[in-house]
């Protein structure tokens, strides 16, 4: 049973344009939610978080929004950039051992 | 180093050898996880140390898997008896503080491939 879902296993946007993720997830007791890029061989890179205390966190071009109501968040990146495509993977921690639950991930491809 | 670094990277075994992979955190780390990652999957937790404790190994497929972290810092898993069903990419992922939810760094990954 995926407690976190990434329903869309693709995406294309035009570069400049906004990218957007999107994650659900069925669990409640989740508190904590991150988004790591992965690039092909290599381990996956830490992008951004949010707790369940906020419904918005802003990094540069990326920001997560999260409704914790709908159990569901999204990542988006604007402008879009040629160097952001790569695996996009939502994770979620309940806080116990922190230990984090992936979803499958998403490919993101921005076209030049 | 400055991140988390993996060895090997790579890993071919036949089915009935035993592997074992090595993790080295970043320095500091209290905190290290192993996740298993099967293709088009996102990865998926096998256990937990905090410093040498193993605190949580719920996420271990079968007894044939086995971790240690003996002085706090280094990490090995080890697989024996390996079966095709192993094949994955194995994560070892290192943060900062003790039991809280921190973000968590993860190495290159160990491409176990067993035939």
């Amino acid at each position: 049973d995926q407690q976190v879902k990434q329903n869309s296993p693709s995406l294309s946007v035009q570069e400049g344009r906004i990218s957007i993720l999107n994650c659900d997830y069925t669990n409640s007791m989740f508190d904590y939610f991150l988004w790591y890029k992965k690039y092909p061989a290599e381990g996956p890179t830490f992008l951004i978080s949010i707790s369940s205390i906020k419904d918005k966190n802003e990094d540069g071009r990326f920001t997560v929004f999260l409704n914790k109501s709908a159990k569901h968040l999204s990542l988006h990146i604007v402008p879009s950039q040629p160097g952001d495509s790569a695996v996009y993977f939502c994770a979620a921690s309940d806080g116990a051992n922190s230990k984090l639950t992936f979803g499958k991930g998403i490919t993101l491809s921005v076209r030049p | 180093g400055a991140g988390v670094s993996q060895s090997p990277r790579y890993k071919v075994a036949k089915r009935g050898q035993d592997v074992a992979l090595r993790c080295d955190p970043i320095s500091g780390h209290v905190s290290l996880f192993w996740y298993q990652q099967a293709l088009g999957q996102g990865p998926e937790f096998l256990t937990y140390f905090q410093n040498e404790a193993q605190l949580d190994k719920s996420g271990l497929p079968s007894d044939r898997f086995f971790a240690e972290r003996p002085e706090g810092s280094v990490s090995t898993l080890k697989i024996q008896r390996t079966q095709q069903e192993d094949s994955a990419v194995y994560l070892c992922a290192s943060s900062l503080n003790e039991g809280r939810v921190e973000t968590q760094y993860f190495g290159p990954g160990t491409r176990l491939l067993v035939l």
